[in-house]
């Protein structure tokens, strides 16, 4: 149980354009989600925290017009990166607490988004 | 500021050895430490967690030590065995369920 699918798995977008990551909670309510950004070999950096039917709460430094981030459902949010450049590249990683899930975080699989 | 550190950033293990990870922490409000395993190109996945009232906590190979007072936490892989490698990260959390993570250790197990 507790499975939490992130789609897609890879996406490249040229300079300027929207992309929208997917994560859903399959088997659970997930009450709050997470967004996370991680650089190659490095640590997971939180972006924002959302709750279902909220505004997402994002972290300092994280610009929130460009990170759209939507929880519209108890087993849907979205990441929408607007207007991407090269340096948005990276690991998008989306994770799910739920109720009856526990303690632990569940994460997705991860995006892996390319800006060219 | 970094609200876990971790060590070492990297770690060689021979198989059948054991590997030590070593994490720490400052905040006291803290009450849940669990521990992930990622793979290249895929999510952390829940290896093993602990809360501050038990020393240790064993699950297979994987064993968590605790030591409050000191505010350090630890993973042990027994037994070391080439498919674990990956990287581990380990984390901490609070009542509120905001998590904070290690800055991950890079685990080789050579053959």
């Amino acid at each position: 149980g507790a499975v939490v699918s992130q789609h897609p798995s890879r996406v490249i977008c040229k300079s300027g354009t929207s992309v929208k990551i997917e994560c859903r909670s399959l088997d659970f309510q997930a009450t709050t989600m997470f967004w996370y950004r991680q650089f190659p070999k490095q640590s997971l950096m939180l972006m924002a925290t959302s709750n279902e039917g909220s505004k997402a709460t994002y972290e300092q430094g994280v610009e929130k017009d460009k990170f759209l981030i939507n929880h519209a459902s108890l087993t849907l949010s979205t990441l929408t990166v607007t207007s991407a450049h090269p340096e948005d590249s990276s690991f998008y990683i989306c994770s799910a607490s739920g109720i009856w899930v526990g303690r632990g975080y569940t994460f997705g699989s991860g995006t892996r988004l390319t800006v060219v | 500021q970094q609200q876990v550190k971790q060590s070492p950033q990297s770690l060689i293990v021979q198989k059948g050895g054991i590997s030590i990870i070593n994490c720490a922490y400052e905040n006291t409000a803290f009450d849940y430490f669990p521990w992930y395993q990622q793979f290249p190109g895929k999510g952390p996945a829940l290896l093993i967690a602990i809360r501050p009232d038990v020393s240790e906590k064993k699950e297979g190979r994987f064993t968590i030590s605790f030591n409050k007072s000191a505010k350090q936490f630890s993973l042990h892989i027994m037994d070391s065995q080439p498919g674990d490698s990956a990287t581990y990260f380990c984390a901490a959390s609070n009542t509120g369920n905001q998590f904070y993570f290690g800055t991950g250790t890079s685990l080789t197990v050579i053959p």
